[in-house]
């Protein structure tokens, strides 16, 4: 099983949706989680941390559940803006050292 | 605040050729990382420096690949020789450990193409 997996996509979805899209990690050590947004042919950037108390930026909202191992980035009303690819990040804490690992990413289409 | 600043932005070589990329972080921010990223693929770590120092490199191919930082600001990465499958986007970043959230904040990358 991979450190960090995401369906890859590309999520096709309608403006105005809602779009939602998980990432398993395997690790239990895995101490920090971000959902980082990649448009094409930029840099990653981050859209926000994951907390365990789940974290809400406007339309954003992601979620952790460490029983299941994953993580989950929710995007209401989306707008044309939002596609992009986003790139899960799993920070495992490895004794003093901490080990970052990025998904693959999910790919989002908003359709006009 | 200036941003992760990295150079050149395109390299194109042939295989066997050696390039050098450069990478200035956000002044202050003690740990620098260096990311492969194929087209179509998440980034891939290839090393991380605290300070002039190496926190992770098991993921460098240390027979082509090298690194350094040595006054623990700036940081250059080899490849020598290149090889075809080297051709991806090489993006370094910086964080400021200080903080809880290891926000990472990277720079534009360098796009080599090896042909």
């Amino acid at each position: 099983r991979k450190e960090v997996e995401q369906d890859p996509g590309p999520f096709n979805v309608p403006e105005g949706a809602t779009v939602a899209f998980n990432c398993t990690y395997s690790n239990s050590a895995s101490q920090s989680f971000f959902w980082y947004r990649q448009d094409c042919r930029k840099e990653p950037k981050l859209l926000m941390s994951v907390y365990s108390s789940g974290n809400e930026d406007g339309r954003f909202t992601a979620q952790l559940n460490r029983a299941s191992q994953y993580i989950s980035l929710l995007i209401r009303d989306s707008k044309l803006s939002d596609s992009a690819t986003y790139l899960c990040v799993v920070n495992i804490l490895l004794g003093r050292d901490d080990k970052i690992i990025f998904g693959k990413g999910t790919r989002l289409h908003i359709l006009p | 605040e200036a941003g992760v600043a990295q150079s050149p932005r395109y390299k194109i070589i042939e295989k066997r050729q050696s390039v050098a990329f450069w990478c200035n972080p956000i002044s202050g921010h003690a740990t620098l990382y260096w990311y492969q990223q194929i087209l179509g693929q998440g980034p891939k770590l290839l090393i991380q420096f605290q300070n002039n120092g190496v926190v992770d490199d098991s993921q460098l191919p240390k027979d082509r690949f090298s690194a350094e930082r040595l006054k623990g600001v700036d940081s250059t990465l080899k490849i020598q020789p290149a090889k075809l499958e080297d051709s991806a986007v090489y993006l370094c970043a910086s964080s400021n450990s200080g903080t809880q959230t290891h926000t990472q904040y990277f720079g534009p990358g360098t796009r080599l193409t090896v042909l």
